[in-house]
């Protein structure tokens, strides 16, 4: 079975503070595929990245980043010099490789202050 | 535009009152599914549809039917609502194989479905 924890539900920060998401997973599968979306206020369902697990060169996209550790199962999200626009449910998922459902983590929401 | 529409949009019922919510996808993707998503358990899987005619249980399937006549149209049926089925519902569709249209293999969501049942 496929699980997917997200151990922080809310972290708050200041404007310009770095903030890290930590997600850890469980799977027998050798490949797989690892997901981030960004979930805002309003309600819908942002993608934001997917990653091989047979690739685990780390990932930067302007001040989002990404860790991908498979030693220790982990697909960590860093958000740089956050800003308020950042506010958000931020969820881990999980899928398989020839599957094309996410389990998804529980989600943590992330409040940047002003 | 790309997008996978459901309707309504925000809706609140009573035990019992048999609702559907539609969904609808117009990138012509095989695959189609349904998710709800409740605080602290993330989104859980419904059902799902590799293709037209071809359905299947997700995680949490109980209390929902689900139907595939034509390819862009996948809605949720909720044939006797209860409380417990008060939850925020998103559809999501995908092409079938390696990579989707857009190359990075990602499931495309509706904007979700806000359901209450008194």
């Amino acid at each position: 079975a496929q699980k997917v924890t997200q151990a922080q539900t809310e972290i708050s920060v200041v404007e310009k503070e770095d903030v890290t998401l930590d997600c850890v997973y469980e799977t027998r599968d050798t490949t797989y595929y690892l997901f981030w979306y960004k979930q805002p206020p309003s309600g819908e369902l942002v993608f934001l990245i997917r990653r091989n697990s047979f690739d685990e060169q780390n990932e930067i996209s302007g001040r989002y980043s990404w860790n991908f550790q498979k030693s220790t199962s982990s697909f960590n999200f860093t958000i740089t010099a956050s800003q308020v626009v950042d506010s958000a449910v931020y969820f881990c998922a999980l899928s398989r490789l020839n599957d094309y459902k996410l389990s998804f983590g529980a989600g943590t929401t992330v409040t940047v202050r002003a | 535009e790309a997008q996978v529409t459901q309707n309504p949009r925000y809706l609140i019922t009573v035990t019992g009152k048999k609702l559907t919510v539609t969904c609808s996808q117009n990138m012509n993707h095989e695959y189609m599914s349904w998710y709800r998503q409740d605080p602290g358990l993330g989104l859980r899987q419904i059902y799902y549809s590799m293709n037209v005619e071809v359905t299947d249980k997700g995680d949490v399937p109980e209390g929902y039917k689900v139907s595939r006549k034509e390819k862009r149209n996948f809605p949720l049926i909720l044939e006797s609502p209860s409380p417990n089925q008060t939850s925020l519902y998103f559809c999501a569709s995908r092409n079938r194989g390696a990579r989707s249209s857009s190359g990075s293999g990602e499931l495309f969501f509706g904007e979700g479905s806000r359901l209450t049942v008194l």
